[in-house]
């Protein structure tokens, strides 16, 4: 079975810093990552996504996920941090033939000015 | 619609109640998800349709929970008997077809409180 943790409930940066969100993921085979953002009042979001290839992904709003197999990690980064990024940062995996998402506990992003 | 609409956004029953959320999917999507929020934890897979058909509803926590996509649009989950355990944020997704490899688009999702 596949799961996600995310190990930080919380984080706090200063706008114009460098973000990096932790998730760690378990699963047997390939997986099929993701990045969610949720921010108040509003639905899930995709941030991007990794299925096979360049393990180094590009998503919107100037994110980026590194895929580190050896680690088991899918680090999601952005280098500097706005103010309208505060929101719930969720990972997720799915299997390859799946049709479902598995989602870590999330992580709360704070940005102070 | 532009997006997934879920109603009501807000929902609040009283203990042994039945309710129905409605999530209406972006038009033309043939696969449909629920998952179930609870606070301070991510989304938990419920049950997914392909067309009319439930092709898992392995993550429905028990048979007081059940859902149905009769036109392969618009689908409605159905609480029996709810329980205060029920309170949380009932998320409806969608994508153009199933797996791993089309986007699922999120509504906003209907808040339960059982009281």
């Amino acid at each position: 079975a596949q799961s996600v943790t995310q190990p930080d409930i919380h984080i706090t940066v200063s706008e114009g810093a460098s973000l990096e969100l932790r998730c760690n993921y378990s699963y047997g085979a390939t997986p099929y990552l993701f990045w969610y953002v949720q921010s108040p009042g509003q639905g899930l979001q995709l941030l991007l996504k990794y299925f096979s290839g360049d393990t180094l992904v590009q998503g919107i709003k100037g994110f980026e996920a590194e895929f580190k197999r050896s680690q088991s990690s899918f680090n999601l980064r952005k280098p500097s941090v706005h103010w309208s990024d505060a929101a719930e940062y969720f990972c997720a995996v799915g299997a390859l033939g799946g049709n479902k998402l598995v989602f870590g506990a999330g992580t709360i992003l704070r940005v102070k000015s | 619609g532009a997006g997934v609409s879920q109603t009501p956004s807000n929902k609040v029953t009283e203990k042994g109640k039945y309710v129905e959320l409605r999530c209406d999917p972006i038009s033309g999507h043939t696969a449909l998800y629920w998952y179930r929020q609870s606070l301070g934890q991510g989304p938990e897979f419920l049950i997914y349709f392909q067309g009319t058909g439930a092709a898992d509803d392995s993550g429905l926590p028990n048979d007081r929970f059940f859902a149905v996509r009769p036109e392969g649009s618009v689908s409605t989950l159905k609480i029996q008997r709810t329980e205060r355990g029920d309170s949380a944020v009932y998320l409806c997704a969608s994508s153009l077809w199933g797996g791993m490899n089309t986007e699922a688009f999120f509504g906003q999702g209907t808040r339960l409180t059982v009281v």
